[in-house]
């Protein structure tokens, strides 16, 4: 158990559409972290967050935005996404930001259609 | 442009035998390595670490070399188990502490 949740597990949504994924964390961490993980291809740093101020933007486009409420959740907002934008979406937290050990969520599989 | 990179995107190995898996990198400035274990559904977990200062480090089956010359860094497991097989990430911090992550290698272990 890795005290880090997301949810949902699964979502396919069309182009259109409009949905948020969900991540939490019970583990006290300062930080937070948005990954995208395509097949064959690195992990993707998107977003940082450390107490709640986002911290790092990687030129991830504007459909995907961001939301920091409180220091145990994370959300990602999606919006008129792209089929290319299919892949594994995975949360991390940290003690800090600048703590190398990140603790993952099991991550959404989203696909855009 | 990788800053990290898996030359293997899979390993098959005995079961018994050592499974070494590599991984290379381009920035002089990262002082500091990992590598995660990934199974299918789950997100990565920490497996074992390695300071730049360090050209070793070693926790029961698991041992990181890192060859700063060379910006080479590999994880050895010996002996392999069936509960290795899955996907290894080796990741790299410079000074503003953000991972850079390799695309990973697919680890088999075969009984």
């Amino acid at each position: 158990e890795t005290g880090v949740t997301q949810t949902p597990r699964h979502l396919v949504m069309g182009m259109t559409n409009k949905k948020s994924l969900k991540c939490e964390q019970h583990l006290g961490h300062n930080a937070m972290y948005w990954y995208k993980q395509s097949a064959k291809k690195p992990l993707e740093l998107m977003f940082v967050y450390s107490l709640e101020e986002r911290v790092e933007n990687n030129s991830v486009p504007s459909r995907f935005s961001p939301e920091c409420p409180n220091s145990s959740h994370l959300f990602l907002h999606l919006h008129t996404l792209q089929p290319e934008d299919s892949a594994l979406y995975l949360c991390a937290s940290s003690q800090e930001q600048g703590s190398d050990t990140q603790y993952f969520g099991p991550g959404t599989r989203l696909t855009v259609l | 442009d990788q800053q990290v990179k898996q030359n293997s995107p899979s390993l098959s190995v005995q079961e018994g035998r050592i499974s070494i898996l590599n991984c290379d990198y381009t920035n002089s400035m990262f002082d500091y390595f990992l590598w995660y274990k990934k199974y299918p559904a789950e997100g990565p977990t920490f497996l074992i670490s390695i300071s730049s200062i360090k050209d070793k480090n070693e926790d029961g089956r698991f041992t990181v070399f890192l060859n700063k010359s060379a910006k080479h860094l590999s994880l050895h497991i010996v002996p392999s188990q069936p509960g290795d097989s899955a996907v290894y990430f080796c990741a790299a911090s410079d000074s503003n502490y953000q991972l850079i992550w390799g695309a990973g290698t697919k680890l088999i272990i075969k009984p």
